[in-house]
C-alpha cells in the first residue's frame, strides 16, 4: 500500500536557524513527488516538483532534494513567514488515472 | 492565487441535509480533483474527473457524487450529512496531459460544518 511519512509532526525553530523536513515513502510506479505549503484554512500551494532520484529543486530559501526512499525540504535562514505545515505528497499513475497521496505534514513554526 | 476558484467558502447545515460544492479549475485544465482534508485524517483523495469522464476514485462514500460539465468547471454533491462529514473540500486542477506526474493546482477551498 501507498504511504508517505513526514517527521518532523511539528518543527519550532529561531529565526535564522537552519533546519530539515523528512518525506520518506514506498509506493510503486512512482510518477513524481511534491512539496506544498499550506497556511491555516487554506489551500495548499504548490512549491516543487520532484522526478527522479538525484533531483534538487531550489526556491528563495527552500531547497528540496530527493532519493529513491525520501525527499528532503531544507530550510535556510528561515523567517516568520515561512511558518506553515509543509505537505510531501507522492504521485501514482494507475491506467491513466493520476492518483496524488498525502503525508501527514509538518507544522513549522518560526519564531522572531 | 492558483487560478482554481471554489464557491462557496464557508458552508454550514444540519445533518442529514444535501449541499453542492462548486470548482472551476485553472483555465485550459482539463482534469479536476475532489479532496477531503481533516483534522485526523489529512488530506484524503475523493475523485478525478478529466474532460468530462470520472477518471479515478479513491475514498469517496456513497453519499458522495461529483460531475464535471462541458465548460469543465465541476460540482461535489454531498447528501445524508453527518457530523463526521464536517471538514474542509478542496478542488484541485491540471492540465490532463498525463505525460509526466502533473502539478495539482490548489483552490482556497470550502469549510463544511455539520451541526
Amino acid at each position: 500500500e501507498d504511504q508517505v511519512t513526514q517527521s518532523p509532526e511539528a518543527l519550532r525553530l529561531q529565526e535564522g536557524e537552519s533546519s530539515s523536513l523528512n518525506c520518506s515513502y514506498t509506493v510503486s510506479g512512482l510518477r513524481g513527488l511534491f512539496w506544498y505549503r499550506q497556511d491555516p484554512g487554506k489551500g495548499p500551494e504548490f512549491l516543487f516538483t520532484l522526478y527522479s532520484a538525484g533531483e534538487e529543486k531550489e526556491k528563495e530559501r527552500l531547497k528540496a532534494t530527493l532519493t529513491k526512499k525520501e525527499s528532503f525540504l531544507h530550510i535556510t535562514a528561515p523567517k516568520p513567514e515561512d511558518s506553515a505545515t509543509y505537505l510531501c505528497a507522492v504521485l501514482r499513475t494507475i491506467q491513466g488515472a493520476q492518483k496524488l497521496v498525502f503525508g501527514q505534514g509538518t507544522r513549522l513554526t518560526i519564531n522572531p | 492565487d492558483s487560478g482554481v476558484t471554489q464557491t462557496p467558502k464557508h458552508l454550514i447545515t444540519a445533518t442529514g441535509q444535501r449541499v453542492t460544492l462548486r470548482c472551476s479549475p485553472r483555465s485550459g485544465d482539463l482534469s479536476v480533483y475532489w479532496y477531503q482534508q481533516s483534522l485526523d485524517q489529512g488530506l484524503q483523495f475523493l475523485i478525478q474527473y478529466y474532460n468530462g469522464e470520472e477518471r479515478a476514485k479513491g475514498n469517496i462514500l456513497e453519499r458522495f457524487s461529483a460531475q464535471q460539465f462541458p465548460d469543465l468547471h465541476s460540482e461535489l454533491n454531498l447528501s445524508s450529512l453527518e457530523l463526521g462529514d464536517s471538514a474542509l473540500y478542496f478542488c484541485a486542477s491540471s492540465e490532463g496531459t498525463a505525460n509526466l506526474g502533473e502539478t495539482q493546482y490548489f483552490g482556497p477551498g470550502t469549510r463544511l460544518l455539520v451541526l
